[in-house]
């Protein structure tokens, strides 16, 4: 599985958009880029995921170059509810679930 | 009602007692998965299942035993609990059909080995 890079935390107030980055250089030609939302106390849950360009849904924007060894997960406006950990993860589509490693994520805080 | 549950919620026990920890889902998804979550290490895979008696090691999986007799149930009991195993413990279900790498978690238990 490709491994993946995060930044460990990153900062933000209630209004901006984030953008949080996540590096892949080993991606695979057949790996899609998914990303959890982890709140306090809670499970994971996911929020989006994407194979080329751009994904967009309710929750936020995952945006992919054309190279594939990156990606960003943008979330637009933030408000303090969207204090969490997010963990972007890299594997295959199509061939069952693989053993997917989380790692530590990436906390984001949103303050007043 | 739909969806997966963990118990207990939260449970304390002493070192070499053993302990067993409850998952059930109900969508009947194919794949279920134990993690265990730790201050600095996140979230780390401790054993899963691919199907009913179909199960493998994960990167964590000293320690603890599982078992899958029924696609809904999936097991985790730590024969001889280890204060080293006090932790968050989050299952987690899913299915192909929705995606190789969309999982559902539970709420999660909180284990306390004194």
């Amino acid at each position: 599985l490709a491994k993946t890079t995060q930044p460990i935390s990153m900062d933000s107030y209630e209004g901006q958009e984030v953008n949080i980055t996540c590096s892949h250089n080993n991606i695979a030609t057949n790996d899609y880029i998914t990303w959890y939302q982890q709140f306090p106390s809670q499970g994971p849950r996911f929020i989006i995921q994407g194979y080329k360009t751009k994904v967009t849904n309710e929750v936020a924007s995952l945006f992919i170059p054309a190279d594939r060894k990156s990606s960003t997960l943008s979330l637009p406006r933030v408000s303090l509810s969207d204090t969490a950990v997010y963990y972007c993860l890299v594997g295959p589509m199509n061939t069952g679930f693989q053993k997917l490693v989380f790692g530590t994520g990436t906390r984001l805080l949103v303050s007043p | 009602d739909a969806g997966i549950t963990q118990s207990p919620r939260y449970k304390i026990t002493e070192t070499g007692r053993q302990v067993t920890l409850m998952c059930h889902q109900t969508w009947s998804h194919s794949y279920m998965f134990w993690y265990r979550q730790d201050l600095g290490h996140g979230l780390r895979l401790i054993y899963y299942s691919a199907a009913a008696d179909i199960t493998d090691k994960g990167e964590v999986p000293d320690g603890y035993v599982v078992s899958r007799s029924k696609t809904e149930n999936f097991p985790l009991t730590l024969e001889s609990a280890t204060r080293s195993q006090t932790s968050v413990y989050f299952c987690a279900s899913g299915d192909s059909g929705r995606g190789a790498n969309v999982l559902t978690f539970g709420a999660g238990s909180r284990l306390t080995v004194l």
